[in-house]
C-alpha cells in the first residue's frame, strides 16, 4: 500500500540553494496539498491544488512554489533556501467530496543552515 | 493568532487515567476533524463532526462537536499508552472557500 510517497525523507541544505521536495500520490485523488508543521505551530497550508492543471496560494506561500502538470504528483519548490524554512514538510491529498479526509505523506524534515 | 485553539498543548498522565483535549475558535466551522500523529509519520483521521452537538464515540474516544459549531472536545477514558500522539483538530469555515484550517496540536503521553 503506497498512498503519498515524499522524497527526500530528509535533507540538509545550505542557504541560497534550490531544493525540491517530490510528492507522489497513487489514490487518483483531484486536491493535494502541502503543509509545513513547527513546534507550536501546528500545520499550516502552503499551496494547494484543487485539480490537475491549477493551484492556489496558502496561508504561507511566500519562498515556495508549485506545479501541478498531473494528476499524481505535486513538487514544491523552494526556490532560494532561508533559514525560516527549516520544517518538517508534509503532502497530503483527498478526494474532492463532502469532508472527506486528508490522506498524508510521512514527511520530509529539511534543516536549512 | 491561531484560528484554532488547542488546549493543553502537553499532556502527560498514566495509564487508565481520563482525559479531555479542546478545540476552541470564535469562528464557526460546517465541519470538524480530529487527527493523530505519531513520531516520524503524517497525521491520520480519526473523526469528522458535521452537527452542532454531534457526538461520536471511537472505542475509548469520545469526540464532541459543540451546539454552535465553534469548538470540539475530544476525551479519552483509560488512557493506554498506544495512545500516545499528537491529536490535532481541523475545521472548514463555514461558509468560506478557505481550505481546512489545522489547530496547534495536544500532544500526549500516556506512561505505563
Amino acid at each position: 500500500i503506497a498512498g503519498i510517497t515524499q522524497a527526500p525523507t530528509s535533507q540538509i541544505l545550505a542557504a541560497g540553494r534550490r531544493m525540491t521536495l517530490r510528492c507522489t500520490q497513487d489514490m487518483r485523488h483531484n486536491a493535494m496539498y502541502w503543509y509545513r508543521q513547527d513546534l507550536g505551530l501546528g500545520l499550516r497550508l502552503i499551496h494547494y491544488s484543487n485539480t490537475a492543471g491549477t493551484t492556489g496560494k496558502g496561508e504561507v506561500p511566500d519562498g515556495y512554489s508549485v506545479s501541478r502538470a498531473n494528476t499524481d504528483d505535486f513538487p514544491l519548490t523552494l526556490a532560494s533556501a532561508v533559514p525560516s524554512q527549516t520544517s518538517v514538510y508534509f503532502c497530503a491529498s483527498r478526494e474532492t467530496v463532502g469532508n472527506s479526509p486528508l490522506h498524508f505523506g510521512n514527511g520530509t524534515r529539511l534543516t536549512v543552515t | 493568532t491561531q484560528l484554532l485553539e488547542q488546549s493543553p498543548q502537553f499532556l502527560s498522565i498514566q495509564e487508565g487515567e481520563n482525559l479531555t483535549v479542546y478545540c476552541n475558535s470564535s469562528s464557526v466551522f460546517s465541519s470538524l476533524q480530529w487527527y493523530r500523529q505519531e513520531p516520524g509519520e503524517g497525521p491520520v483521521l480519526l473523526v469528522t463532526v458535521v452537527t452542532g452537538g454531534e457526538v461520536k464515540k471511537l472505542k475509548r474516544l469520545t469526540f464532541q462537536f459543540g451546539d454552535a459549531r465553534k469548538d470540539s472536545s475530544l476525551h479519552i477514558t483509560a488512557a493506554q499508552p498506544g495512545d500516545t500522539g499528537l491529536y490535532l483538530c481541523a475545521g472548514r469555515i463555514s461558509g468560506s472557500a478557505r481550505q481546512l484550517t489545522f489547530g496547534s496540536g495536544t500532544q500526549l503521553t500516556v506512561l505505563p
